[in-house]
């Protein structure tokens, strides 16, 4: 069964932190892979997403993402987090672009502390 | 650009009432997916509309029913509403038939069943 998890619920981190997001899926063959975030009241942003090439996959806003196919794993990383980072990051994956069916992960919530 | 828009941006509804929502997609977009999400959880996929018809479809009830108009807005159809289908209900738009495609979201429709 395709399926994406996101074995933190919750994290904070102090503002000028570094960050990593943890992310694990379950596919049949190789996905594409993307991370959103969610602020408060808003719809989904695409931060990054991979494919194929480079398993290092540089994002906006400073994130960057590693694709790590022996270990079903797509982090999410960011070197210095800022107080406006605070929001909903999703993880996903879908077969083909983000044009078809796309599988989400439950969500980790980033606090940033001051 | 005004990006994905859906209406209304809130709704309440009482158990066994129907309720449409309303999507308008990304200018130049001809496909729109629709996705739930309940509190503390990812979006998931109910179903998407290319071309007036169902493409694709989730694990979803035949309670939830769609329909594609020609200038490609969409609505979403929700009859004998359950206490259960109190969600954020997200609208995306994309691009049909062009590699990478990114999907666009809306900030969405939060529809309270009580």
């Amino acid at each position: 069964a395709q399926s994406v998890t996101q074995p933190d619920i919750h994290i904070t981190v102090s503002e000028g932190a570094s960050l990593e997001l943890r992310c694990n899926y379950s596919y049949g063959a190789t996905p594409y892979l993307f991370w959103y975030v969610q602020s408060p009241g808003q719809g989904l942003q695409l931060l990054l997403k991979y494919f194929s090439g480079d398993t290092l996959v540089q994002g906006i806003k400073g994130f960057e993402a590693e694709f790590k196919r022996s270990q079903s794993s797509f982090n999410l990383r960011k070197p210095s987090v800022h107080w406006s980072d605070a929001a909903e990051y999703f993880c996903a994956v879908a077969r083909y672009s983000s044009a078809s069916k796309i599988i989400f992960g439950s969500g980790t919530r980033l606090s940033i502390r001051p | 650009d005004a990006g994905v828009t859906q209406s209304p941006t809130h709704l309440i509804k009482t158990r066994g009432q129907q309720v449409t929502l309303r999507c308008s997609p990304k200018s130049g977009h001809d496909t729109v997916s629709w996705y739930q999400q309940a509190l503390g959880q990812g979006p998931q996929f109910i179903f998407q509309y290319y071309e007036e018809e169902e493409r694709q479809r989730g694990n979803f009830p035949d309670r939830f029913s769609g329909h594609q108009f020609p200038n490609y807005s969409s609505e979403l159809n929700v009859n004998a509403l359950l206490l259960g289908d109190s969600a954020l209900y997200l609208c995306a738009s994309n691009v049909q038939g062009i590699r990478d495609t990114e999907a666009f979201f809306g900030q969405g429709t939060r529809l309270t069943v009580v």
